[in-house]
This record gives C-alpha cells, structure tokens and sequence, in this order.
C-alpha cells in the first residue's frame, strides 16, 4: 500500500511570506497528524484530524497557522506570515483509527526554512 | 507529566556488532511505546510498536522490549550494518493528559562504521 504523501520536500522562503504543505494520508486512514520538529528536538503535534473534524489544535499557533482537512482526506497546513523560528521540518502522519493502539504512519516531511 | 529520555544521545559502532537503545519514561500509564526511526532530512519510520500488555516486539534483526514497571524500552539491533546509520526515536502515549498525545524522547544518533 502507498504510504503517506507530502508535498514539496523542501521550500526556502523569506520571513513574513506565506506557504503551504499538502499532505495525502494512506488510503482509508480516518486519523490525520500534523507534526512540527525543530532540529535537535522531538516532533511536537500541531494538530489531529479524525475525519475532517480537528480533535486537538492545542499547540497550534493560530496566529499565524491554519489547518484544514475538507474532504476527510487530503490536508493542507499554511502559515501566514512566516517567521524565522518557523524553520523546522513537517511532518504529517495518519493511522487507522483514533484509538489509542493505532500505530501512526509518517510521511517524508516537508523541511522549511525560513530566512 | 509524562517525560521520555533515550540514552545515549549518539553512538557510534563498528559493523557487525549487537548493540542496545534505551528509553525510559517516567510514567507507567501508558497505552503503548513506539520505536521510530529517522534518516537525515526525512521523515520517520514506524519500526516497533509495544502495546501496554506486551512485553516485546520482534521485526528482523530488532528486538523491542517493555518493562511498563520500571519505565523502560530496549531497542536490540542485532548484527550492526552501516544502513542502521540513522537516529531512533522512542514515543509513548500516555494513558492520562492531554489527549494522551505521543510523548517523544530526543532520540539516540547511530552510527555503524563498515
């Protein structure tokens, strides 16, 4: 089976620009994390979908971070505007369900810097 | 509160060789621990999943094991190669807090030399 999709790789942008990541869950995944990881650190949870509802945006900057997950599928993560401490790499997971015992599958990440 | 430690920070072996990743954590209540794996710049690796009842997990050459009790993991490599370069992160879910959310250790840096 295909495993999680995350699009660009990489993106270098200047601080108080805008950018976006997208993200396509393994297929039939009802579960959708969004993970922020600063060098040197564990991943911090951004925010969890079950479904196209949001479960936990706690760590969430809404300031300037936004989430959406329309069709229960695919996600995109923006953050507008963009400051340097933003760089970090993004990783988006999914998993089967939202129980606990679910194991959680990652994608390659989106690593961004912001300059 | 919950907290993960994996020690060392960084390892570094020769091909070949059997070698061990520790984790501990400081509260038992968790509903599983998670061994993930991280290449530089990419993302990570579901590699062993414990549940809270289990007390190991066997995949290959790894070897995870949970003692919930002592608040601790090992992640047993066996047979070392240089394509286990990588940092293994460990991760639990604690069964209390916030959203039982994925509590996760720094991680150790390993480095199999041929």
């Amino acid at each position: 089976e295909a495993g999680v999709a995350q699009s660009p790789r990489y993106k270098i942008i200047e601080k108080r620009q805008s950018v976006a990541f997208w993200c396509n869950p393994i297929s039939g995944h009802a579960t959708l994390y969004w993970y922020q990881q600063i060098l040197g650190q564990g991943p911090k949870l951004l925010i969890q979908f079950q479904n196209n509802g949001v479960v936990d945006d706690s760590q969430l900057p809404k300031d300037r971070f936004s989430a959406e997950r329309l069709k229960g599928v695919d996600s995109t993560l923006k953050i507008q505007p963009a400051k340097l401490e933003d760089s970090a790499v993004y990783l988006c997971a999914s998993s089967s369900g939202l129980a606990e015992a679910y194991e959680q599958y990652f994608g390659p990440g989106t690593r961004l810097t912001v300059t | 509160k919950q907290e993960v430690t994996q020690i060392p920070a960084a390892l570094s072996v020769p091909e070949g060789e059997n070698l061990v990743l520790n984790c501990s954590f400081t509260d038992s209540a968790i509903y599983n621990l998670q061994w993930f794996r991280q290449d530089p710049g990419k993302g990570l690796t579901s590699l062993l999943l414990i549940q809270s009842s289990q007390r190991e997990q066997t995949s290959g050459r790894l070897n995870a094991s949970l003692d919930k009790s002592s608040g601790r993991s090992t992640l047993y490599i066996a047979a070392s190669q240089p394509g286990d370069s990588a940092t293994y992160l460990c991760a639990v879910r604690p069964r209390v807090g916030n959203n039982r959310k994925l509590i996760w250790g720094l991680g150790t840096s390993l480095g199999v030399n041929p």
